[in-house]
């Protein structure tokens, strides 16, 4: 069946270094990779898409990459902060035009001041 | 409106009774889906609505599950005959349409069947 495997331990980091989250899948070959902030009691929040066919994302401290080879992708947020800190959704979409995201459980980041 | 709104955002409600939650997506966005997040579980896909219709229903856990959405705007899930195993957090997101756009999600229902 598909699976969407994130690190479900908390990662903890200094504020200032960069941090990295991990999303690897099997049994789905997605069109399409989302990342997601969730905040405890909240909605989760769009970071950024990335698409099979594109290796790297970026938007201002965030960086996507996206393996279909291997069958992950890793989330980078350089230059931490404490309001970095929030837990990390990634989600997969499996072809153009797909509505039927399936979502990971998620990693929790917390950076220490 | 600025966002996707639900309400209620909290619900205790006894086993046996129906609830009905609330979403009023962004004004301009004809996709509309509902998630349940279970604690420690992943974002479980419910229903998604494009306009008034609702393409795809294979999420809903039972029939005793059901969703509408009125006049491309709001929509209502309901749950009839509530057990403790639909406790959960239902997520209610909209987009411009059903592509590559990511999700403005809600805040959430927190629903507690006691």
């Amino acid at each position: 069946s598909q699976k969407i495997e994130q690190n479900s331990e908390a990662l903890n980091i200094q504020e200032g270094k960069t941090a990295t989250l991990t999303c690897n899948y099997t049994n789905y070959s997605p069109a399409y990779l989302q990342w997601y902030r969730q905040d405890p009691g909240r909605g989760p929040v769009f970071l950024l898409l990335i698409r099979e066919n594109e290796k790297e994302k970026r938007k201002e401290r965030l960086k996507v990459t996206f393996d279909t080879t291997l069958k992950q992708s890793l989330f980078h947020i350089t230059a931490s902060q404490p309001a970095d800190s929030a837990t990390y959704l990634c989600a997969l979409g499996s072809y153009p035009g797909t509505y039927k995201y399936i979502f990971g459980t998620g990693t929790r980041l917390k950076v220490l001041a | 409106g600025a966002g996707v709104s639900q309400s209620p955002s909290n619900k205790v409600t006894e086993k046996g009774k129906d609830v009905e939650l609330r979403c009023d997506p962004i004004s301009g966005h004809t996709a509309l889906y509902w998630y349940r997040q279970s604690l420690g579980q992943g974002l479980e896909f419910l229903i998604y609505f494009q306009g008034n219709s609702a393409p795809d229903k294979s999420g809903l856990p039972s029939d005793r599950f059901s969703a509408e959405r009125t006049g491309g705007s709001v929509s209502t899930l309901t749950i009839q005959r509530t057990q403790q195993e639909d406790s959960a957090v239902y997520l209610c997101a909209s987009s411009l349409d059903s592509r590559d756009y990511g999700y403005t999600f809600g805040s959430g229902t927190r629903l507690t069947v006691v």
